[in-house]
């Protein structure tokens, strides 16, 4: 079993929906979490940065940590075609590494 | 400062040539990663410096592979006699260390390495 279970999809959702993106985790130790954007051929690009449990929140875009479940999510609202891209969740422990997830590749047709 | 920089974006090479490839992290971070992602897969981490010391090596970076970051500042990943299981996506991070670590972790638009 890995470390960060994430679900590659594809996840295809109509312009303007809700979507959900999530992860689950085995190490008790993560305390930050990420979640990143990567367009086909770049490199990922933060989009959330969270510190333990709880909700943050920036722009369209939101991220929940519940470490009592070890899952993350990820939510963006009003779901755009310039959304279509794969999302990365990471995480680590008091180290600098970060763990990645497979990535969730989402598709926003109009 | 326009961000991480690496450089060749693309690389074709023989098998069982050496290949080099560059990065060039936000001048103020200190700290510097190289990962590599395979297509369907999240980066997988394989060294990390603080300033020129190389802190961490996976155990992906067999033999055939060295980093250097000479004086702190920009890095470079050399590949010994690739091999078609080389063929990857290698990127490059950078992060400033303290309280800015989280938030400031960048990543450059990586090489895409083909092993033919």
């Amino acid at each position: 079993q890995k470390e960060v279970e994430q679900d590659p999809g594809p996840l295809s959702v109509p312009e303007g929906a809700i979507v959900s993106l999530n992860c689950t985790y085995s190490n008790s130790a993560f305390q930050y979490f990420m979640w990143y954007r990567q367009y086909s051929r770049k490199g990922p690009e933060l989009l959330m940065y969270t510190y333990s449990s709880g909700n943050k929140e920036d722009g369209r875009f939101t991220a929940q940590v519940d470490k009592s479940s070890k899952y993350i999510s990820l939510f963006i609202r009003d779901s755009q075609p310039s959304d279509s891209a794969t999302y990365l969740c990471a995480m680590r422990s008091g180290s600098y590494i970060p763990t990645f997830g497979r990535g969730t590749s989402l598709i926003v047709h109009p | 400062d326009t961000g991480v920089s690496q450089n060749p974006r693309h690389k074709i090479t023989k098998r069982g040539q050496n290949v080099t490839f560059r990065c060039d992290p936000i001048s103020e971070h200190n700290r510097l990663y190289w990962y590599r992602q395979t297509l369907g897969q999240g980066p997988e981490f394989l060294t990390y410096f603080q300033n020129e010391a190389q802190l961490e090596k996976s155990r992906l970076l067999s033999d055939r592979f060295s980093a250097e970051r000479p004086k702190g500042s920009f890095s470079t990943l050399e590949i010994q006699r690739t091999e078609q299981g080389d063929s990857a996506m290698y990127l490059c991070a950078s992060s400033p260390g303290g309280t800015g670590e989280g938030s400031g972790y960048t990543f450059g638009s990586g090489t895409r390495l083909t092993v033919v």
